[in-house]
């Protein structure tokens, strides 16, 4: 069975700060997709990133930056010096199948960062 | 990425009658889902559109009272049947283009049922 946690119900954050995002999976397959989706107070969905299980090198794009440990079962993900832009619920993702297949959810994290 | 438009961007329903929503992609994509999100909760897959067959729905899902169409590789219908205020939800459109598995999700359709 697949399986999400986030664990951070809400964090909130003084603009500037870092500020990380924790995300546990759980699943028996040897192949799979970890994401990250933004959702901003306009309710879209936000594509952030794509990782497969065979690939843990750790990726930064800007103010983010994610840290994946197969040992550990996680994919954090981490913003530097957020912003009031940054406000948002994040949430983390796993796909299990190759040839592409449904996303499982976990709760999501709603981030606020105060100005 | 993909360009993903939905009809209607909101709605409000009366109890007992149903709302079909559309979801239309700017190209050919090779999946496409459609996912419900309850207010304050995460999301959850309904179905896989199946273009030219029936969907494949998720358990806790069925077809009577949540119909799909996908009569080609760039638009589907999702109905939500016979309406009660449990459906008052976003609903979400996804596509996938291709086998890397970037699924993006179209902007929603926020469904109030009175």
């Amino acid at each position: 069975a697949q399986k999400v946690t986030q664990a951070q119900t809400e964090i909130s954050v003084v603009e500037k700060e870092d500020v990380t995002l924790d995300c546990v999976y759980e699943t028996r397959d040897t192949t799979y997709y970890l994401f990250w989706y933004k959702q901003p107070p306009s309710g879209e969905l936000v594509f952030l990133i794509r990782r497969n299980s065979f690939d843990e090198q750790n990726e930064i794009s800007g103010r983010y930056s994610w840290n994946f440990q197969k040992s550990t079962s996680s994919f954090n993900f981490t913003i530097t010096a957020s912003q009031v832009v940054d406000s948002a619920v994040y949430f983390c993702a796993l796909s299990s199948k190759t040839g592409a297949n449904n996303l499982f959810f976990g709760t999501g994290t709603r981030l606020t960062v105060i100005p | 990425s993909a360009v993903i438009s939905q009809k209607p961007s909101r709605d409000i329903c009366q109890r007992g009658t149903s709302l079909t929503i559309q979801c239309q992609v700017d190209s050919q994509v090779t999946m496409m889902f459609w996912y419900r999100q309850q207010p304050g909760q995460s999301l959850t897959l309904i179905a896989t559109a199946n273009q030219g067959s029936e969907a494949t729905y998720e358990s806790g899902f069925v077809i009577d009272k949540f119909p799909i169409s996908r009569p080609n590789l760039t638009f589907s219908t999702l109905t939500v049947s016979n309406m009660s205020p449990e459906d008052s939800s976003i609903y979400l459109c996804s596509v996938i283009r291709d086998y890397y598995n970037e699924q993006f999700f179209g902007p929603g359709t926020r469904l109030t049922v009175l």
